[in-house]
């Protein structure tokens, strides 16, 4: 499996615009997450789906983000419009039901 | 709401020392404990994990001390090796096998383990 696959791999976009993050679950997985890392914050849960389904969208932190999962093998994160706070690594990660995540190489988005 | 915090912050060691890392949470009702490693420009990839039924689980040199009445959980690595420099993550589950399953992390470490 190639595991969980996420692009772009880096995006610099300036304030205002629209950014799109894709993830590619690892086949199998019931459940998907959207994490975001920086260095104040850590690691921080943004949303999850579990089959296809969000379960918990209280980590979005803003109304300018948004998430869908429109089938078992993709998900987009979309921030609309950008901040040049919205500067992080997003981490997409993908789980069997009761197992360990297994995350992608990460999304750097660069705000300016 | 921190649920799960981690210590310390940042970490050296000499190689072929112990590294120890040490998490703490709150909620009794978590019932699963990983340990992530993530090297820079790398995702966190699951290192062990344990549940709360059992006290320590080992796999090679890494090893999860876990003290349910403490609620706290600690990574121990023996014979550390400068490859072993990264940054590590407690975490902690509710409902490891419902549909609301989720992680909650600790903040990190950051082990630097010199020649």
């Amino acid at each position: 499996d190639a595991g969980v696959i996420q692009s772009p791999r880096h995006e610099v976009t300036e304030m205002g615009q629209e950014v799109t993050l894709r993830c590619k679950p690892i086949s199998g997985h019931d459940y998907l997450f959207w994490y975001r890392q920086t260095m104040m914050r850590g690691l921080e849960l943004l949303i999850y789906f579990n089959n296809n389904v969000p379960i918990d969208d209280s980590g979005m932190p803003e109304d300018r983000f948004s998430a869908k999962m429109p089938n078992a093998s993709f998900s987009t994160l979309k921030i609309q419009p950008s901040e040049p706070r919205d500067s992080a690594v997003y981490f997409c990660a993908s789980s069997p039901r009761a197992g360990g995540y297994t995350f992608g190489s990460g999304t750097r988005l660069t705000v300016v | 709401q921190q649920q799960v915090k981690q210590s310390p912050q940042s970490l050296i060691v000499q190689k072929g020392g112990i590294s120890i890392i040490n998490c703490a949470y709150e909620n009794t009702a978590f019932d699963y404990f990983p340990w992530y490693q993530q090297f820079p420009g790398k995702g966190p990839a699951l290192l062990i994990a344990i549940r709360p039924d059992v006290s320590e689980k080992k796999e090679g040199r890494f090893t999860i001390s876990f003290n349910k009445s403490a609620k706290q959980f600690s990574l121990h690595i023996m014979d550390s090796q400068p490859g072993d420099s990264a940054t590590y993550f407690c975490a902690a589950s509710l409902n490891s096998g419902g549909s609301n399953y989720k992680l909650t992390f600790g903040k990190g470490t950051l082990l630097t383990v010199n020649p």
